[in-house]
């Protein structure tokens, strides 16, 4: 299998404080995606990176991507309740996705 | 409303008996996917396509087949249903850029299939 891995696989914060989640992967990639699934539910786009940025916000996200160590983070700020959610990388390729196998995030109020 | 459909959402059969999932998507993307996901496994690749007529394997097709006749629909069969097929399903599309994958996928909302 050629996964992703992500780490931590489970996450527990206080509402208001960051969380931050990383992803390694294995391939070289063209660009590397996060998404959010609350649960049992279909995946979200949150954002993403091409190979040649380094940092990408985007509201509360913060996504950097080192290529070099073939690695992102996802960074939320002030964390609230509703983003108790699984995350997951994606990373493509030419014509394939490849997730990783998520952190569980739960933000309790 | 840009959207991606599965049906049936929920489906519990019985091993070897032929089904269908459905996938339909109506934002003229080329680029369609299947995907299994099991606990601690993430999302597993089964079958994409590129393009109408154009199909490929990805890290887990066994026992599955995939068909893209129409640029909008991609249906999933499992011809012979096996218990270690029960999963939960997820297709997606997403457009093409310069030719390769890597735009954002759009999920549908799953079917969970339960294979006795």
């Amino acid at each position: 299998s050629q996964q992703g891995e992500e780490d931590p696989q489970a996450l527990s914060i206080q509402e208001g404080e960051n969380a931050t989640m990383n992803c390694s992967y294995k391939t070289s990639i063209n660009n590397l995606q996060w998404y959010r699934q609350n649960s049992g539910r279909g995946l979200v786009h949150l954002i993403l990176i091409r190979s040649n940025e380094r940092e990408k916000h985007s509201g509360r996200l913060r996504v950097t991507l080192d290529t070099s160590k073939k690695s992102s983070s996802l960074l939320i700020t002030a964390s609230r309740a509703a983003d108790t959610a699984s995350y997951f990388c994606a990373t493509s390729g030419t014509y394939k996705y490849i997730f990783g196998t998520g952190t569980r995030l739960k933000v309790l109020a | 409303e840009a959207q991606v459909t599965q049906n049936p959402r929920y489906l519990i059969t019985v091993t070897g008996k032929k089904l269908t999932v459905t996938c339909s998507q109506n934002m003229n993307h080329e680029y369609m996917s299947w995907y299994r996901q099991d606990p601690g496994l993430g999302l597993r690749q089964i079958y994409y396509s590129m393009n109408v007529e154009v199909t490929d394997k990805g890290d887990v097709p066994e026992g599955y087949k995939v068909s893209r006749k129409e640029k909008r629909n991609f249906p999933l069969i499992l011809e012979s249903p096996s218990p270690n097929q029960t999963s939960l399903y997820f297709c997606a599309s997403s457009l093409l850029f310069q030719g390769a994958v890597g735009e954002t996928q759009y999920f549908g909302p799953g079917t969970r299939l339960l294979v006795l």
